[in-house]
């Protein structure tokens, strides 16, 4: 079935390092992307966003790529702080129906963890 | 400007039993989805909710249920509850026409 999933578990940086977390979906059907940051005890916060025809996107500290040749996405975090460590899930999803978007499609999530 | 209100928080419920959780959407917001989180996982999609009826559903049992009222709230019931139902559940809430999901915190559902 359509699955999204991510490289890696875990990831363990330093402050002041630069993050990068990568995660693989297999519905080439997929046009719109959301990377979330989920704090313990606590749903899903939204980062960034990115739509299947743009391959790179920059938020304030963030930035995600997207590569459909590969079905590959990444979250760029630079200069991570404490504050960052948190378990973070990309999800993607398509328009249902022709012009909205219907379930969210999530992969298992990365532990990022920031030591001071 | 109030974001997505999930209630309870916390519930205890035995085997076979039936529970109903609650979810207000972020204001302005007309859709409801709903998702199960089980420990160490990425949310599972259970259903979403628009003009009060289900508008698509995913790979759930029939013991999973749903509601939409006018005011856009939602509840989730599910029946016959089995031990592995154990998990948090996440409402999210959008527009129709838009792609901005808001989740709750989720309400932490432990069967016994």
């Amino acid at each position: 079935g359509e699955s999204v999933g991510l490289h890696l578990p875990t990831l363990s940086v330093q402050e002041g390092d630069n993050s990068i977390i990568n995660c693989a979906y297999s519905n080439s059907a997929s046009d719109y992307f959301i990377w979330y940051k989920q704090e313990s005890g606590k749903g899903p916060q939204f980062i960034i966003d990115i739509r299947s025809n743009m391959d790179k996107r920059q938020g304030q500290r963030v930035t995600v790529l997207l590569n459909k040749t590969v079905k590959h996405l990444s979250l760029q975090i630079a200069a991570t702080q404490p504050g960052d460590s948190a378990v973070y899930f990309c999800a993607e999803t398509s328009g249902a129906g022709g012009t909205s978007y219907g379930k969210l499609t999530f992969g298992q999530g990365t532990i990022l963890t920031v030591h001071p | 400007d109030a974001g997505v209100t999930q209630s309870p928080t916390h519930l205890i419920k035995t085997r076979g039993q039936q529970v109903t959780l609650r979810c207000s959407p972020k204001s302005g917001h007309d859709t409801v989805s709903w998702y199960q989180q089980a420990l160490g996982q990425g949310p599972q999609f259970i259903f979403q909710y628009y003009e009060e009826e289900e508008r698509q559903r995913g790979n759930f049992p029939d013991r999973f249920s749903g509601h939409q009222f006018p005011n856009y709230s939602s509840e989730l019931n599910v029946n016959a509850l089995l031990l592995g139902d154990s998990a948090l559940y996440l409402c999210a809430s959008s527009l129709i026409q838009g792609t901005g999901y808001t989740f709750g915190s989720g309400t932490r559902l432990t069967v016994v």
